[in-house]
């Protein structure tokens, strides 16, 4: 398998812009989780998904955030408008829950965001 | 609610020597613990978890971790460091049953030559 992939891997735009990150979980993996890293506040969970269905999102800074998942291989975090704060490294990770949390959660590469 | 502690937030240590990254959780309820690494530039990649059963977990890379349930800590150790176990380490938990994992402010070790 090709694990978790994330494009773009960099992303630079400016202020105001409208930004859209994707993800292709891994194949038969039910949960799709979208994190954040800083290095003010560390990894941080925005929302998770199972089964296509948005879970948990009370991670997600405001509404300028938003997250889908159209179907079980693909899914989007968008950022409209952005600001410089958004600025930082996201990560896309998948698992297979099964019903249980012991499942190890697989990261893609990130996608190293930077608004100027 | 549930939350973890990683006191240290940078290690260093001479190549070959032993280290210890200290983990301390804190919960109401069961929990899975875990291990994760991020090389630079990477994401993070499981290095051992705790589920139930002996409470010494060994993982990839010559990692072990000892689950202490009366001090609420899982501490990672390594007998002998190589330049290449360089990395930022997380300590993470999630409730049994959920897959909401809470993650540490992870501890970047540096591995001296």
């Amino acid at each position: 398998d090709a694990g978790v992939i994330q494009s773009p891997r960099h992303e630079v735009t400016e202020m105001g812009q409208e930004v859209t990150l994707r993800c292709k979980p891994i194949s038969g993996h039910d949960y799709l989780f979208w994190y954040r890293q800083t290095m003010m506040r560390g990894l941080e969970l925005l929302i998770y998904f199972n089964n296509n269905v948005p879970i948990d999102d009370s991670g997600m800074p405001e509404d300028r955030f938003s997250a889908k998942m159209p179907n079980a291989s693909f899914s989007t975090l968008k950022i409209q408008p952005s600001e410089p704060r958004d600025s930082a490294v996201y990560f896309c990770a998948s698992s297979s829950g099964q019903g249980t949390s012991t499942d190890t959660q697989y990261f893609g590469p990130g996608t190293r965001l930077t608004v100027l | 609610a549930q939350s973890v502690t990683q006191l240290d937030s940078q290690v260093p240590v001479f190549e070959e020597a032993p280290v210890e990254l200290r983990c301390n959780y804190s919960s109401s309820v069961s929990v899975y613990l875990f291990w994760y690494v991020q090389y630079p530039n990477q994401g993070l990649q499981l290095l051992l978890k705790y589920l139930s059963g002996s409470t010494l977990v060994k993982g990839i890379n010559g990692f072990e971790a000892e689950f202490n349930k009366s001090q609420t800590s899982f501490h990672l150790r390594k007998p002998s460091v190589h330049i290449s176990d360089t990395a930022e380490y997380f300590c993470a938990v999630t409730p049994r049953g959920y897959q909401k994992v809470t993650f540490g402010t992870g501890t970047k070790l540096q591995v001296i030559p």
